[in-house]
Formats: C-alpha cells, sequence, structure tokens
C-alpha cells in the first residue's frame, strides 16, 4: 500500500544533542510538510517542500531545518533540542495544493 | 483569536447517539474545510472534506458548512465506541497563490460511553 512511513516512532534524545528525524512516501506527491503537534494542540506547520522548493514558516524556530533530497524522503534536523520541543512531530504530503494530506504516524520526541 | 476554533470537550455521547462536532473559522477566504479523526497518539486521519454550503453525506458521517455563518460541523450517526478520538477541524484558503495554506483548529476529544 502507498503509505507515508516515519522512523523511529520514538526517540528519545538529550537536551541539547542534534537529533535526525525521518519521512519516506511512496505516493508520488510532489508536496511534503512536518509538523509539530503538542498534547491537546493543533499540529502546528513547520515548514514544507514544494517539490525542490523550501518554505519556512515565520515563526519556525531557527533550531528546526529540513533536507530533501529527493521527492521520497525529506527529513527534520533539530540541532538543539531544548525541553520545549518534546512533541509529536508529524511528515504528511499532499498532491499540489494542502488540502488532503496523507499523515505518517509521526515521531514522538523525547528531551531528557 | 484562533482562525479555526472547536471547542475542546470532551463531548461524551452515549452508543448509538448523534455526535455532534463544531468548528468556526475566521478567513472569508477559507474555500474548503476537512475533518481528521485522531486516535490517541496516532497520526490524523482524513475522514470527511466540504466545499460547498450545505451537507455532504458519507455512510455515518454528515458534513455542514454554512459560509455566511462561518461555521463548519461533523455529525456521527450510530457513534460507536470506535468513534472515540479527538477530532481536527481544517480550513484551506488559496491565498491568491498557487499554493495556498491548510490550518488547523485544536480538536474536540470525543467519547463514545457503551
Amino acid at each position: 500500500d502507498a503509505m507515508v512511513i516515519q522512523n523511529p516512532r520514538y526517540q528519545v534524545t538529550q537536551f541539547g544533542k542534534p537529533v535526525t528525524l525521518s519521512c519516506s512516501q511512496t505516493l508520488n506527491h510532489n508536496v511534503m510538510y512536518w509538523y509539530q503537534q503538542k498534547s491537546s494542540q493543533a499540529p502546528k506547520l513547520l515548514f514544507h517542500y514544494y517539490d525542490k522548493d523550501f518554505n519556512n514558516e515565520a515563526d519556525t524556530p531557527d533550531n528546526f531545518q529540513s533536507r530533501r533530497p529527493n521527492t521520497s524522503f525529506c527529513f527534520l534536523d533539530i540541532r538543539s533540542p531544548g525541553l520545549g520541543d518534546a512533541a509529536m512531530y508529524l511528515c504528511a504530503t499532499s498532491r499540489d495544493r494542502p488540502r488532503a494530506q496523507h499523515f505518517g504516524d509521526g515521531t514522538r520526541l523525547s528531551i531528557l | 483569536q484562533k482562525e479555526v476554533e472547536q471547542n475542546s470537550g470532551p463531548l461524551s455521547v452515549p452508543e448509538g447517539a448523534i455526535a455532534s462536532l463544531n468548528c468556526t473559522y475566521s478567513d472569508r477566504g477559507s474555500q474548503s474545510f476537512f475533518w481528521y479523526r485522531q486516535y490517541s497518539g496516532k497520526s490524523p486521519e482524513l475522514i470527511m472534506f466540504i466545499y460547498s454550503n450545505g451537507d455532504k453525506e458519507d455512510g455515518r458521517f454528515t458534513a455542514q458548512l454554512n459560509k455566511a455563518s462561518q461555521y463548519v460541523s461533523l455529525l456521527i450517526r450510530d457513534s460507536q465506541p470506535s468513534d472515540s478520538a479527538t477530532y481536527l477541524c481544517a480550513a484551506f484558503n488559496a491565498g491568491g497563490t498557487s499554493y495556498g495554506k491548510l490550518t488547523f483548529g485544536q480538536g474536540t476529544i470525543l467519547t463514545v460511553h457503551p
């Protein structure tokens, strides 16, 4: 089945230690998104790639970076995680406009 | 003011009843609306979308849109315990660009009790 896969499902890192979350898709969608979702809150869009074009949201901290080496893969890098970065990170894809988005199962990040 | 607002709940209904989930949005330029279901610890799953005023039905689910009142709702008939989840409302606005933006509400927790 075509899908969006996120690895790992759970990630524990130490305060200030860089961490990378990965996302892959077999839907061949040209747009990929990264969201941060904290408990009882709406998913917050961090950035997205429209094809190879990177689009950062204005309020996304510089601590968060992303890479998309090809259509299928996208990575979220957190350079120096703080306690406030503990959250569920969701990857999603869509074809062109961000209407019907397909989500991966998410990575739950914990910071020690 | 939040752009997409939902009552966080929890909304508790008995099995077999109709669950009514509501959402309001502030951006009059919003063109289409989506309902996602999110089970605890899982990712959102798209269950309905609507872009015209009125009702749209899909099985036990009915989405309702009133653009004049900037109001969207989701009705779940014959609610089952398996419907217990958080329901996220999202609004799409093309924003005059080729891309547009999808904005999520914070979600309503629904509990269906036997």
